[in-house]
Parts: C-alpha cells; structure tokens; sequence
C-alpha cells in the first residue's frame, strides 16, 4: 500500500545533541510537511517543501532545519535540541495542485517520531 | 483571522450511542474543512473532506459530516459508536492559500463499554 513511513518511530538523544528524523512516501506526492506536535495539543506546522521549494513558518525556531533530497525523502534536522523540543513529530503528504500551489489536496499523515531528549 | 474551533475538550459516550464531535470555522465562504482522526501514539488519519457541493459528506468508519454555512459549523457525527472510535479527534481547514492545515484543538472520544 502507498504510504507515510517515519523512521524511527521514537527517538532519544541528549539535550544539544543534533538529531535528524526521516520521513519517506511512496504516493509520489509533490508537498511534504513536517508537524509539531506536543502532548495534548493539535500539529503545528513547521514547514513543507512543494518539489524543491521549502517553505518556512515564520514562528520556527532556526534549530529547526529540514531537506528535501528527491521526491521520496524529506528529513527534519534538529541543531541543537533542547527539552522544549520534546514532541511528537509528524510527517505529512499532499499533490501539488499545480502553479507552486497546494490547493484543496488532502493530506496524508505518517504515525510519526516521538522525540525525548534527556 | 481563519480558524476551526472544537468546543468540547472531552466526550464520553456509551458503546452503540450516537455521537456528534462539534467543530465551527471563522471567516471564509467556502472554506475547504477535514475532519481526522488519531489514536494513542499514531498519526493522523482522514475521515472526510468537505470542498463544495452536497453539504452532508461521507467518510470512512461509518462516520459522516454536516456543513451549515448559516451556522459555521461543520460537525461529525456517527449513528453508533464502537469501542474502537475512542481516539482524539481534530477538525481542520486549510489557510494560507491553500498551503497550510490549521486544526482545532482537539476532541478526546472516551467509549464507555
């Protein structure tokens, strides 16, 4: 089946200690999304690509970091990770409506990467 | 600015009642609305979209949805709920041109047995 893939499904590392989450699709879908999300409260988006065009949401931190290196992959990096960054972290997919704009695409979500730093 | 608004933090209900999860938007003619759902340690999954046409939509798992323009509300119901129903559940629009998902605050379903 077409799928989200998130690897690893949890994750620990140590306060400032660079950490990268991946995430793969296998829909082929032109726009990947990162989401935040903490215990309790709904996704905040981070940013998503449309292809190779990264969009940023102007209240992510700059630890924050992602790429993009083809259609199927999109990694999330995390500098220097401190305990505020303790999350559930989502990967997301939807087709491009075309002109670099997403339109009314659903989208498709992975189960995600749970992020403890110690 | 465009939002969903989800009223109710939790519900419970008793397996096999019927349910209806709130959810009322701000600003925008039509706006384009999702409802979806999450279980404990999982993504999200959708239930049903809404775009335009017929009002009353329908979604996988036996649930459904109503837009009411004169009431901004797009609320999701089922006829009788399973044990397995109980998840959080987040309506959502897009904004941001089209670009962004922004979600309500989530509804946590508790199934009384």
């Amino acid at each position: 089946d077409a799928m989200v893939i998130q690897n690893p499904r949890y994750q620990v590392t140590q306060f400032g200690k660079p950490v990268t989450l991946s995430c793969s699709q296998t829909l082929n879908h032109n726009v990947m999304y990162w989401y935040q999300q903490k215990s309790s409260q709904a996704p905040k988006l981070l940013f998503h690509y449309y292809d190779k065009d990264f969009n940023n949401e102007a209240d992510t931190p700059d630890n924050f970091q992602s790429r993009r290196p083809n259609t199927s992959f999109c990694f999330l990096d995390i500098r220097s990770p401190g305990l505020g960054d303790a999350a559930m972290y989502l990967c997301a997919t939807s087709r491009g409506a075309g002109s670099l704009s997403v339109g009314n695409q659903p989208q498709h979500f992975g189960d995600g990467t749970r992020l403890s730093i110690l | 600015a465009q939002s969903v608004t989800q009223p109710d933090i939790h519900i419970t209900v008793s397996e096999g009642a019927s349910l209806e999860l709130r959810c009322n938007y701000s600003y925008g003619a039509t706006p384009y609305l999702f409802w979806y759902v999450q279980s404990p340690g999982q993504g999200l999954q959708l239930l049903l979209k809404y775009f335009s046409g017929d009002t009353l939509v329908q979604g996988i798992k036996g649930f459904e949805a109503e837009f009411k323009r004169s009431q901004s509300s797009f609320n999701l119901r089922k006829p009788s709920v399973h044990w397995s129903d109980a998840a959080e559940y987040f309506c959502a629009r897009l904004t941001g041109g089209g670009n962004k998902l922004t979600f309500g605050t989530g509804t946590q379903l508790k199934v009384e047995l």
